[in-house]
């Protein structure tokens, strides 16, 4: 049982580049988010997508783009990297199991934007 | 929407039990208080939910006095591999919920 699968782990990009984060999980969790942590802080929430074909914006989302391609897959993308954009992303699903919401994580992409 | 505070750092001896208290003066009536444990160059893993009173699992004990305006998370004999950043969070109450916001955490050190 793999959970939630991100790619690629690490990536370097130059300023001005685009690329695609993938995450795709096989727990047929509805929910699906994408969180970044920089250093010596908590995950702040990019964006979100509550069930397939829905999105929203979260915490902090200016400089991406989201897509729910499907129930098992959420991607995300920087259309024009930032060095502001270095951080580790973490991809999560959610499932509502005799209680609250409850989140599973990816093991995240080391991103640096130089 | 509610957000925790909690110590940014502990330590502890090996065998010792850990209580790592949250904060949150503002839940609201439907939230559920998550703990999550991330461990270096790991996503967070969770470890124990809870709504009032307490509640305990094979990991961990949580414990919610009647207000809910804070929670403990009790670490019964830690070990060197409990070090890690654990985090409180509030809210969890719908599917694909935008409101659980994690703080910067409590960074707990086990010492041998």
């Amino acid at each position: 049982n793999a959970g939630v699968t991100q790619t690629p782990k690490f990536q370097v990009l130059k300023t001005g580049q685009s690329m695609t984060l993938q995450c795709a999980q096989d727990m047929n969790h509805n929910s699906m988010y994408w969180y970044r942590q920089d250093p010596g802080m908590g995950l702040r929430l990019i964006y979100y997508s509550a069930s397939e074909g829905t999105t929203d914006k979260g915490e902090v989302p200016n400089g991406y783009n989201v897509s729910r391609l499907n129930k098992r897959e959420f991607s995300l993308r920087l259309e024009s990297a930032a060095p502001s954009q270095t951080s580790v992303y973490f991809c999560a699903s959610s499932v509502r199991d005799r209680g609250g919401e409850k989140l599973f994580f990816g093991s995240g992409t080391q991103l640096s934007v130089l | 929407l509610a957000k925790t505070t909690q110590p940014i750092s502990m330590d502890s001896y090996e065998g010792q039990e850990v209580n790592i208290t949250c904060s949150h003066n503002n839940i609201a009536t439907n939230d559920y208080i998550t703990w999550y444990q991330q461990f270096p160059s790991q996503g967070p893993r969770f470890i124990i939910q809870g709504y009032k009173t307490k509640v305990t699992n094979e990991v961990a004990s949580l414990f919610i006095p009647a207000d809910r305006k804070s929670s403990t998370l009790s670490l019964p004999r830690v070990s060197l591999s409990d070090t890690a950043v654990y985090y409180c969070l509030v809210g969890a109450d719908r599917s694909g919920a935008n409101n659980l916001f994690f703080g910067t955490g409590t960074r707990l050190t086990v010492i041998p």
